[in-house]
């Protein structure tokens, strides 16, 4: 099966730099994704990881360990705007597509 | 580009009723997927399709719940008879074939209470 857990809540400072870790169980491995949400919207697509390291993009990098079932989100210069759910999800490969398997989501506060 | 679209953005209806929610997916997108959130959960995934045909449903929690996708365009997801445990938010998701893992773009939901 898949597990995969982050923490429920985080507060940070507008900014500032914070990371949101995520550990995961999975029978099978197909890299990593995270997703932004905003209250009341779509989840965005922001990185995927299937190889050790860290992948930046602008403001965003995404770290993986596969040895560690580990992976973060490290959120810099951090915006009022980026207050928002931060979705790790696992995918599981079926029948030419992938379904994914969600941690609860991490609620980032960016406070002034 | 238009992004996926989903129709109503909220439904309340009561205990017994039918509801169908509606997905457009991006255009040219083969996969259509459809999750669900139930309050204070994780997203949960429900089914997959390929075009027109359902590739997995293992997600879908029994048989009220019907999810058609004729033509392969735009999908439908009905619930009857809706009970109280329905209540969520019901997301659809679209993504072109890249390989095996595509990226999965999502649309804003639809917010279903039951009463």
């Amino acid at each position: 099966g898949q597990n995969i857990d982050q923490p429920t809540e985080m507060t940070a400072t507008e900014g500032a730099i914070v990371q949101i870790n995520c550990t995961y169980q999975t029978s099978g491995f197909n890299g990593l994704f995270w997703y932004q949400q905003h209250a009341g919207e779509a989840p965005t697509f922001l990185s995927y990881n299937v190889l050790d390291g860290l992948e930046e993009k602008g403001r965003f990098s995404s770290f993986l360990s596969r040895s560690k079932g580990y992976s973060y989100l490290l959120l810099k210069e951090l915006q009022m705007k980026d207050s928002a759910s931060y979705l790790c999800a696992a995918p599981i490969l079926t029948g030419g597509g992938n379904k994914l398997t969600f941690g609860t989501g991490t609620q980032l506060k960016v406070e002034l | 580009e238009a992004g996926v679209t989903q129709f109503p953005s909220h439904s309340v209806i009561e205990k017994g009723q039918t509801v169908t929610l509606r997905c457009d997916p991006i255009s040219g997108h083969d996969n259509l997927y459809w999750y669900r959130r139930v309050m204070g959960k994780e997203i949960k995934f429900l089914l997959h399709f390929v075009k027109e045909s359902k590739q997995d449903e293992s997600g879908m929690p029994n048989n009220r719940f019907l999810a058609e996708r004729t033509g392969g365009t735009y999908s439908t997801l009905k619930v009857q008879p809706a009970e109280l445990e329905d209540s969520g938010v019901y997301f659809c998701a679209s993504s072109h074939p890249a390989g095996a893992l595509d990226t999965q773009y999502f649309g804003p939901g639809t917010r279903l209470t039951v009463l």
